[in-house]
């Protein structure tokens, strides 16, 4: 299967720890990839592989993963992380191509 | 500083044909894959397909094969997406990104600003 599963709508506490998952068959073989979208911009990138964040992204961000499902979790979630944010893998075909989940909207109370 | 500069926003008739743009600088063109992303307005992120500049081998998502065309110019370090006949369908952004694949994951580290592509008669 190619699907990844994200549920639409997340809220989490200001300063409150939140955790977004992501399902699919594929995630049984690949790490997931988050992105964080706010309205009017581009994606970025935030967690990849195992657990790793590009330069820039706060350690706040952090990913984990369990037999079809990744997670990324924001410890201590500020203003600012309110946004959508969408996981990302590699087809379980095998083949040089991807799919994304269908993203979740994080509200920040 | 790596960098994709899309090119600008594209009001097109239905039945129309397209090729939008995207300018890699600041790393080695011919040594990653290009990716290019679709969103429709108020929904969620897809991936179409991906070109490897350095040899142009192309893999399309089943969705998007013979839909659209994606091509590269390494000499000029650009990617295309093209639509030879349009469809209202079409209105979307459209991203492309920078793609590095493992034996474990694949990631979009850098993104372009998004072509905007509304199809109306």
């Amino acid at each position: 299967s190619s699907e990844l599963t994200q549920d639409p709508a997340v809220s989490v506490a200001l300063g409150q720890t939140v955790r977004i998952t992501c399902q699919g068959d594929s995630l049984r073989s690949y790490y997931a990839s988050w992105y964080q979208q706010k309205p009017g911009q581009a994606p970025v990138l935030v967690i990849y592989g195992k657990n790793n964040r590009p330069s820039g992204i706060p350690d706040r961000f952090s990913g984990s993963s369990s037999g079809n499902t990744a997670s990324l979790t924001i410890t201590g979630a500020q203003a600012e992380d309110e946004a959508d944010y969408y996981c990302n893998s590699r087809d379980s075909s095998g083949n040089h191509r991807g799919v994304f989940g269908g993203g979740t909207k994080l509200t920040v109370l | 500083e790596v960098q994709l500069v899309q090119s600008g926003a594209e009001v097109k008739k239905p039945g129309e044909s397209l090729k939008i743009s995207c300018k890699g600088s600041g790393y080695s063109f011919t040594s990653y894959w290009i990716g290019w992303v679709r969103q429709m307005p108020g929904k969620g992120l897809e991936w179409m397909g991906i070109i490897y500049p350095g040899d142009s081998d192309t893999r399309y998502s089943p969705s998007f094969q013979g839909q659209v065309t994606i091509s590269a110019d390494k000499s000029i370090s650009t990617a295309y997406l093209q639509w030879s006949s349009l469809k209202a369908s079409d209105t979307a952004m459209y991203y492309c990104a920078r793609v590095y694949f493992s034996s474990w994951y694949v990631l979009l580290d850098y993104w372009g600003q998004g072509t905007l592509v509304t199809v109306s008669s």
